[in-house]
């Protein structure tokens, strides 16, 4: 059964810091991986989404990679803003079909 | 576009009721979902709706079922709940049910049972 795990559970970090989220994951025989955002109170917001087939995808401050054979995707924030303060999930799917398994979040605190 | 609509936003039963959760999503996406999110567990597929007129199991689909009551609706019923089934539910779609697609998440229920 696939697991994914994301380190650390929670980050606080100084308005302007670049920082990096990390996810892994126990069966390398994914579809895609998916960052999401989870503001309080609400639902998730998908950030990203990486095929199996590709390294890495960018949307604006926002880069995810991907290394498949080490069970491991990043995601990097360029200087950090107190409006990216939320929780922040990754999902692989296992299948080409649309069944997601989903990290616990790593909760992060941008401080102006 | 409202996306993916839930209601109600809160709720508090006692153990035993029954209720259902709607969901609607205005994208005329194909495929449905049903999680539930758990503080430690992250969130955990119950049902899904591959497309209009089928339904399925995920991860912890006892004590609830499902009905894809169209393509725009997707409803979650509790037949009898207690208090193991307190937690915040989320009702997401995605345009196809193969291939890439991101999925789109509404703002969630806040259920408890007392």
């Amino acid at each position: 059964k696939q697991e994914v795990t994301q380190i650390p559970a929670a980050l606080s970090v100084p308005e302007g810091e670049n920082l990096v989220l990390n996810c892994s994951f126990t069966d390398s025989a994914i579809y895609n991986l998916q960052w999401f955002r989870q503001d309080p109170g609400k639902g998730l917001t998908s950030l990203l989404l990486i095929q199996s087939s590709q390294r890495e995808q960018t949307s604006g401050r926002l880069n995810a990679s991907l290394d498949k054979s080490s069970g491991r995707s990043t995601l990097y924030i360029a200087a950090s803003q107190p409006g990216d303060s939320a929780t922040y999930l990754c999902a692989v799917q296992d299948s080409g079909y649309s069944t997601l398994t989903f990290g616990k979040g790593t909760m992060l605190l941008v401080s102006p | 576009n409202a996306g993916v609509t839930q209601t109600p936003k809160f709720q508090v039963l006692k153990t035993g009721q029954s209720m259902t959760l709607q969901c609607a999503q205005d994208m005329n996406h194909n495929s449905m979902y049903w999680y539930r999110q758990d503080p430690g567990m992250g969130l955990r597929l119950i049902y899904y709706s591959a497309s209009e007129g089928t339904t399925d199991k995920g991860e912890v689909p006892n004590g609830y079922n499902v009905s894809r009551l169209n393509k725009r609706e997707f409803s979650l019923r509790l037949e009898s709940a207690a208090p193991s089934q307190t937690s915040v539910y989320f009702c997401a779609s995605s345009e196809k049910w193969a291939g890439n697609q991101p999925q789109h998440f509404g703002d969630g229920t806040r259920l408890s049972i007392l």
